[in-house]
């Protein structure tokens, strides 16, 4: 079974700072993606950026990039320039794809706050 | 356009009552999927619809819990007999046909059983 650990249950930055969120996870797959989701208070879950396990290149999507290590089965969040508009909770996520049900496998997050 | 939608937004009811949540897809996704996210914890798998294809019903954690789907449309979960244990956020996510889609979440129903 796959699993995802988010180890920070909680995380603090300045703004206009960087900040790295961590993220492992576990699995025999070898076809898979795995995503970063931000949750603001309004409990809407919106994608920050997604990472085809295939590619070695690393995603990045404005200011925010990843460090994807296959081999070491990690994948952390850097969020460079904080803003005040980045508190949330950062849930990492997996999806094995292939079978019949492409179910995303959460962590439990991190609750990051940026602080002016 | 739209994006998922999804109602109530908060739904409070007493142990034993049976609740329905429902949930309004993006147009044009076939691909439908509940979660639910427990205080403090992060999501769990509850169900997937994909077209007409007979749904994955592996993730409901009890008889209690059941969802349909008709076509590519509108999908409600019942909850029958609530417990307390049910509080959670149920949210819901479509994405479009193929495998390696994103899900597109909507804003979940708060339900707190009393």
């Amino acid at each position: 079974a796959q699993t995802v650990t988010q180890s920070q249950p909680e995380m603090s930055v300045q703004e206009a700072e960087t900040v790295t969120l961590s993220c492992t996870y576990d699995t025999s797959e070898s076809n898979y993606y795995l995503f970063w989701y931000k949750q603001p208070p309004s409990r809407q879950m919106i994608l920050v950026i997604r990472q085809e396990a295939y590619k070695q290149q690393n995603a990045t999507e404005n200011r925010f990039s990843v460090n994807f290590q296959k081999a070491a089965k990690s994948f952390s969040l850097k969020i460079s320039d904080s803003q005040l508009g980045d508190t949330a909770m950062y849930f990492c996520a997996f999806m094995s794809y292939g079978g019949a049900t492409n179910k995303l496998i959460f962590g439990t997050g991190t609750l990051l706050a940026v602080q002016p | 356009g739209a994006g998922v939608s999804q109602s109530p937004s908060n739904k409070v009811t007493e142990k034993g009552k049976d609740v329905e949540l429902r949930c309004d897809p993006i147009s044009g996704h076939t691909a439908l999927y509940w979660y639910r996210q427990r205080l403090g914890q992060g999501l769990e798998f509850l169900i997937y619809f994909q077209g007409n294809s007979a749904p994955d019903k592996s993730g409901l954690p009890s008889d209690r819990f059941s969802a349909e789907r008709t076509g590519e449309s509108v999908s409600t979960l019942t909850i029958q007999r609530t417990q307390q244990e049910d509080s959670a956020v149920y949210l819901c996510a479509s994405s479009m046909t193929r495998a390696t889609d994103t899900q597109y979440f909507g804003p979940g129903t708060r339900l707190t059983v009393l």
